[in-house]
């Protein structure tokens, strides 16, 4: 199985509201990441997981909550977010998080901020 | 400041033809990683290829080949024979293995827009 799950696929939300992102990969691999991309823009990090401990935040704010419940699980959770959060939300993972590691994403969650 | 630099932003081509990208990228490290990844309208990077910093040796893959020349830090990657399947957001990354600031991450150029019209 060589897949990276997102879901939901879809997301509306209002500035309010609380959410959260999910991603799965059963590769047994131990980095992972959030990644947001703007329209027309390349992927920008956000937070890196390496053996189910954050080892890089982008400087993301606070509004922004990653976690990882377990190797296979990546979460993100949403609140309070701004109209301009509005991205295409993509996860990774790779076998360690050396450099040489290539990176397999997902489909990513569309989310817009309302 | 930016490390990988695709000065082309999209390319359009008629099927059949071929079609070059052109990554360049910049770096202090002696041991670096380059990489390839395809984004078509779905939204899923695909990664196609790495190449390291010591590996100069090009590659094809396919209708797909790739010309890393380090004394020109590039990285070019050339589509043979396009078909519409080809029309992606395609981007050059760069990994390096030595820098505290940018070790684990990957940094993307701009991307290309391929689009191959029948």
């Amino acid at each position: 199985d060589t897949e990276v799950t997102q879901t939901p696929k879809h997301l509306v939300m209002g500035m309010t509201n609380k959410k959260s992102l999910k991603c799965e990969q059963h590769m047994g691999h131990r980095a992972m990441y959030w990644y947001k991309q703007k329209a027309k823009k390349p992927p920008e990090l956000m937070f890196v997981y390496s053996y189910e401990k954050l080892s890089i935040n982008e400087s993301v704010p606070s509004r922004f909550s990653p976690e990882c419940p377990n190797s296979s699980l990546l979460n993100l959770h949403l609140h309070a977010l701004q109209p301009e959060d509005s991205a295409l939300y993509l996860c990774a993972s790779s076998q360690d998080g050396e450099a040489y590691n290539e990176q397999f994403f997902g489909p990513g969650t569309r989310l817009t901020v309302l | 400041a930016q490390k990988v630099t695709q000065a082309q932003t999209e390319i359009s081509v008629v099927e059949k033809e071929d079609v070059t990208l052109d990554c360049v990228y910049e770096t202090r490290d002696t041991t670096y990683y380059l990489f390839w990844y395809k984004q078509p309208p779905s939204g899923e990077l695909v990664f196609l290829i790495r190449r390291n910093s010591f590996d100069e040796q090009n590659e094809i893959s396919g209708r797909y080949s790739w010309n890393f020349q380090k004394s020109t830090s590039s990285f070019n990657f050339t589509i043979t024979a396009s078909q519409v399947v080809d029309s992606a957001v395609y981007f050059c990354a760069l990994s390096e293995a030595e820098s505290t600031d940018s070790w684990g991450k990957l940094q993307f150029g701009a991307g290309t827009q391929v689009v191959v019209t029948p």
